[in-house]
């Protein structure tokens, strides 16, 4: 089984609609991020969350909205999809970095594709 | 502003050919920089990192030396593999987030 795991993997939905992605993980590690991708832009940061109890605004949240359930769950919902949040949505989890300025590994999920129509 | 920026691609090379796919960043403190690989239909996965200036990662016949005087992290092999084709990110960390390139498309034919 991945370590992180996103549900749906892909999903076609219509402008206007609720849509909510789903991040669960296995590893252990309290900091939990939401990435977009799309051709040519490469990796976006929506939001990202260091514990049950934190949540962060990346470079482009407008638009989403994130839920921290617990240590090992991180969703990433769209309350009123619009065809430029067509994209290739990640979940990724990190464990501490080695110093207060330096970043641990990202471990990343297989990523779910939505299509907004 | 901070940010990452990567050759455009796509590269296409002949399998053992010699790769650079070349990677600057902006910064203030002292990031971590790495690579990331995305075969297709998968998600990234890590390929090296370093975290301090000088050091050189490496992994699978890659490698990339942090170059703080000129703020570069390039990435190089020394003959590729037809199953090294894929998308390659660079990445600066920086108090806890990644901060991705546009990515680099690899191709090598047989």
């Amino acid at each position: 089984d991945a370590d992180v795991t996103q549900t749906p993997r892909n999903r076609i939905t219509k402008t206007g609609k609720r849509i909510m992605l789903e991040c669960s993980q296995t590893k252990g590690h309290d900091r939990m991020y939401w990435y977009r991708q799309d051709p040519g832009l490469g990796l976006r940061l929506i939001y990202y969350s260091f514990d049950v109890k934190d949540i962060n605004k990346g470079e482009i949240s407008d638009g989403y909205s994130v839920s921290r359930q617990a240590q090992a769950k991180f969703s990433l919902s769209l309350e009123s999809a619009i065809p430029n949040q067509t994209a290739l949505y990640f979940c990724a989890t990190s464990d501490f970095g080695s110093g207060l300025t330096n970043t641990g590994e990202l471990f990343f999920g297989e990523g779910s594709r939505l299509t907004v129509l | 502003g901070n940010s990452v920026t990567q050759m455009e691609g796509p590269v296409t090379l002949s399998e053992e050919a010699f790769l650079t796919i070349n990677c600057t960043y902006t910064a203030t403190g002292y990031p971590s920089l790495f690579w990331y690989v995305q075969y297709p239909g998968e998600g990234l996965q890590l390929l090296l990192k370093a975290t301090k200036a000088d050091d050189k990662g490496s992994n699978k016949g890659f490698e990339a030396t942090y170059r703080k005087e000129t703020t570069s992290f390039h990435l190089e092999k020394g003959s590729v593999q037809v199953s090294d084709s894929a998308v390659y990110f660079c990445a600066r960390g920086l108090y806890s987030t990644l901060t991705f390139g546009k990515g680099t498309m690899l191709l090598v034919s047989p």
